[in-house]
């Protein structure tokens, strides 16, 4: 079965600067998604980024971006230039890129920014 | 505003009852999700529904039970209630049904079991 691991309940970064989420998976699949979830405090669950496994390339979404290390199953978020309005949960998930679609979260990294 | 509605938002319930919770997919989408998150599981998916067919199954207890309406809406029927069924309920809905499309949640619907 699929796993999916953060190691860290919780992180703090200084505004403005860098921070990085790390998130493990474990899988005997090939084909699979990766994503990272943010949920505010509003509680709405909002997509930041995605890779799919087959790509080498490592996804980017303006202040945000991926290190995917397909060999050592880890795909960590960096969050650039962080802003107050990035202090969320955020959540690693995997799916399966098979017909079942399952979708796996981790337990979730709370981040807080500091002013 | 994701365009997916929930209903109600919160519920208050006792053990031993039986609720339904309510998921209306964003126009054109034919794919719900429905989730739960709790304190002590996380979140989780429990299953998944495609133009009114079960596409796949994640945690779901025998208790719980759901369906996707020709209308395409989904409903989220929880039985026999406990303590430990409190949790947040999120549904979420896709255009199509493959692992690549974005998946956009509602605001969830809050159930506490007294």
């Amino acid at each position: 079965a699929q796993t999916v691991t953060q190691s860290q309940p919780e992180m703090s970064v200084q505004e403005a600067e860098t921070v990085t989420l790390s998130c493990t998976y474990d899988t005997s699949e090939s084909d699979y998604y990766l994503f990272w979830y943010k949920q505010p405090p509003s509680r709405q669950m909002i997509l930041v980024i995605r890779q799919e496994a087959y790509k080498q390339q490592n996804a980017t979404e303006n202040r945000f971006s991926v290190n995917f290390q397909k060999a050592a199953k880890s795909f960590s978020l960096k969050i650039s230039d962080s802003q107050l309005g990035d202090a969320a949960m955020y959540f690693c998930a995997y799916r399966s890129g098979n017909r079942d679609d399952k979708i796996i979260f981790g337990k979730g990294t709370r981040l807080h920014i500091l002013p | 505003d994701s365009g997916v509605t929930q209903t109600p938002k919160h519920l208050i319930t006792a053990t031993g009852q039986r609720v339904t919770l309510r998921c209306s997919p964003r126009s054109g989408d034919l794919s719900v999700y429905w989730y739960q998150q709790s304190l002590d599981q996380g979140l989780q998916f429990l299953i998944q529904y495609y133009n009114g067919e079960e596409r796949a199954k994640g945690n779901i207890l025998e208790r719980f039970s759901a369906q996707q309406f020709p209308d395409l809406h989904s409903e989220l029927n929880l039985s026999s209630l406990e303590l430990g069924d409190s949790a947040l309920y999120f549904c979420a809905s896709t255009q199509l049904a493959g692992p690549y499309n974005e998946q956009f949640f509602g605001p969830g619907t809050r159930l506490t079991v007294l």
